[in-house]
C-alpha cells in the first residue's frame, strides 16, 4: 500500500512568512508524529497526534509552531512568521497507534523548508 | 543527558564484507524498544530493524541484525553482506515504553559508504 506522503517536497519562502506543511499518513494508521532534522540539532520531535487530539505539543520549538489533524488522517504543521533557524527538513511518521512500544513508525520523505 | 549515543560519525566498507554499527542507549525505563533507520541521500527514513527491551532473541532481518547486549545497554546493527546501494546515514532510536511515551529519541547517525 501507499506510504506516508508529504508536501511540498521543498520549500523556500522569505523570512517573516507563514508556511503549511502537509502530511497523509499511512491508511488505517492512528497515530501520527512530527520531527525536525537539522544539521545542528540532529532529528527532533515536535508533536504527536493520536486521532484528532495532540496530548503533548512540549516538543514545538516555539509559539510560531501550530499542528492539526483532522478526520483522523491528514496533519498540517503551520509555522508563522519563518525565520532563518526554522530552515530544516521536516519529517511525518504514522503508526498502527501510539501506545504499543512495538509499533514502528514509518517515515515519509519530509519537507526541506529553507527560510531566506 | 543523551539517550542514545552513536560514537561514529562515518565508516567506509568494501562490498561484501560485513558492517557493525555501534548504538549505546541510556534509559531506566524497563520497558523500552530499539529501532534501526536508514536514511539515503533521498532523505527518507526507513525502518531496518526492530528489539524490544524483554525480547530473548537478538532481532534479525534479511541481512540486518541486531547484536542486543542488555547489560551494556548496546543495540549495535550488524550488516552483512554489504551492497552498494547500502551506502547511507543510519540512525540508531530508542523508544521507552512504560510511561506511554510515544516519541523516538534519535542518536546523531553514522554514515556508510561502501566501496566497490
Amino acid at each position: 500500500g501507499a506510504g506516508v506522503s508529504q508536501s511540498p517536497s521543498n520549500k523556500v519562502t522569505e523570512k517573516g512568512k507563514d508556511v503549511e506543511l502537509r502530511c497523509d499518513p499511512i491508511s488505517g494508521h492512528t497515530a501520527l508524529y512530527w520531527y525536525r532534522q537539522s544539521l545542528g540539532q540532529g532529528l527532533e520531535f515536535l508533536i504527536y497526534f493520536q486521532g484528532n487530539s495532540a496530548p503533548d505539543k512540549s516538543g514545538l520549538p516555539s509559539d510560531r509552531f501550530s499542528a492539526e489533524r483532522t478526520g483522523g488522517s491528514v496533519s498540517t504543521l503551520t509555522i508563522q512568521r519563518t525565520q532563518q533557524e526554522d530552515s530544516a527538513v521536516y519529517l511525518c511518521a504514522s503508526s498502527l497507534e501510539s501506545t504499543s512500544g512495538r509499533n514502528t513508525q514509518y517515515f515519509g520523505p519530509g519537507t526541506r523548508l529553507t527560510v531566506l | 543527558a543523551q539517550k542514545i549515543t552513536q560514537t561514529q560519525p562515518g565508516m567506509f566498507v568494501q562490498e561484501k564484507e560485513a558492517v557493525t554499527l555501534d548504538c549505546t542507549y541510556d534509559t531506566s525505563d524497563p520497558s523500552y524498544g530499539l529501532f534501526w533507520y536508514k536514511q539515503p541521500s533521498s532523505g527518507e527514513m526507513i525502518f531496518l530493524i526492530y528489539q524490544g527491551s524483554y525480547d530473548q532473541q537478538n532481532a534479525t532481518e534479511g541481512r540486518y541484525s541486531l547484536n542486543f547486549q542488555k547489560a551494556r545497554k548496546s543495540a549495535n546493527l550488524v550488516i552483512s553482506a554489504s551492497q552498494l546501494g547500502d551506502s547511507a546515514m543510519y540512525f540508531c532510536a530508542m523508544r521507552e515504553g512504560s510511561s506511554n511515551d510515544y516519541k523516538l529519541s534519535f542518536g546523531a547517525g553514522t554514515t556508510v559508504t561502501v566501496r566497490a
